[in-house]
């Protein structure tokens, strides 16, 4: 079985620029949530959803951070407009009924 | 605020040793502590505790959760260079059922010499 598919796997932009950073999580799965890490402040969680709907997004940085999930196959994570201090791996996971969290293999975002 | 703490940040040692990584944790509502290793890539999920004194076991590597004391221990014995790693430890708490996401500490560095 597939794990959780994240891509890009890198991403370079420019400040400024809009950057879509999209997730797909395991089959079946009814949880899927965003992290960020970066060497500062570790891991931390941005947004979670449950049967695609948002359940808590107290992690989201600020209004240029915004997070989707249209259906239950599909996420994506939109950063506009991107600064450097985005600079950061992003990581989706997902899990079933609460269960143990399986992680994608990260988006590595960097912001010049 | 839900805070994980983990000691030390960082341990070098030699092959053949064992190591105890140490992870204490206040949070609301808990639910369950895990232990993930993270080398250059994603993080991969070691253990998931839930009650205390129940000691979970997969070769090398144990780990024991106290709910009283609000800490949990993760164990290696006789370490291997492929040891090395960030060790991660995360707590999840749940506010009237269902998943949350997990508060994670900000690891302990392994380096294991040859």
């Amino acid at each position: 079985d597939a794990g959780v598919i994240q891509s890009p796997r890198h991403e370079v932009t420019e400040m400024g620029q809009e950057v879509t950073l999209r997730c797909k999580p395991i089959s079946g799965h009814d949880y899927l949530f965003w992290y960020r890490q970066t060497m500062m402040r570790g891991l931390e969680l941005l947004i979670y959803f449950n049967n695609n709907v948002p359940i808590d997004d107290s992690g989201m940085p600020e209004d240029r951070f915004s997070a989707k999930m249209p259906n239950a196959s599909f996420s994506t994570l939109k950063i506009q407009p991107s600064e450097p201090r985005d600079s950061a791996v992003y990581f989706c996971a997902s899990t079933l009924h609460g269960d143990t969290q399986y992680f994608g293999p990260g988006t590595r975002l960097t912001v010049l | 605020e839900d805070k994980v703490v983990q000691s030390p940040l960082s341990l070098v040692v030699h092959e053949g040793d064992t190591v105890t990584l140490n992870c204490s944790y206040e949070v609301t509502n808990f639910r369950s502590l895990l232990w993930y290793k993270q080398e250059k890539k994603a993080p991969t999920f070691l253990f998931m505790l839930t009650s205390s004194g129940i000691e979970k076991k997969s070769g090398r590597l144990s780990s024991i959760l106290d709910k009283k004391e609000l800490f949990s221990i993760l164990n290696i014995t006789a370490t291997q260079t492929g040891d090395s790693a960030v060790y991660l430890c995360a707590v999840e708490a749940r506010a009237g059922g269902g998943a949350d996401g997990l508060t994670f500490g900000k690891g302990t560095h392994l380096i294991i010499q040859p």
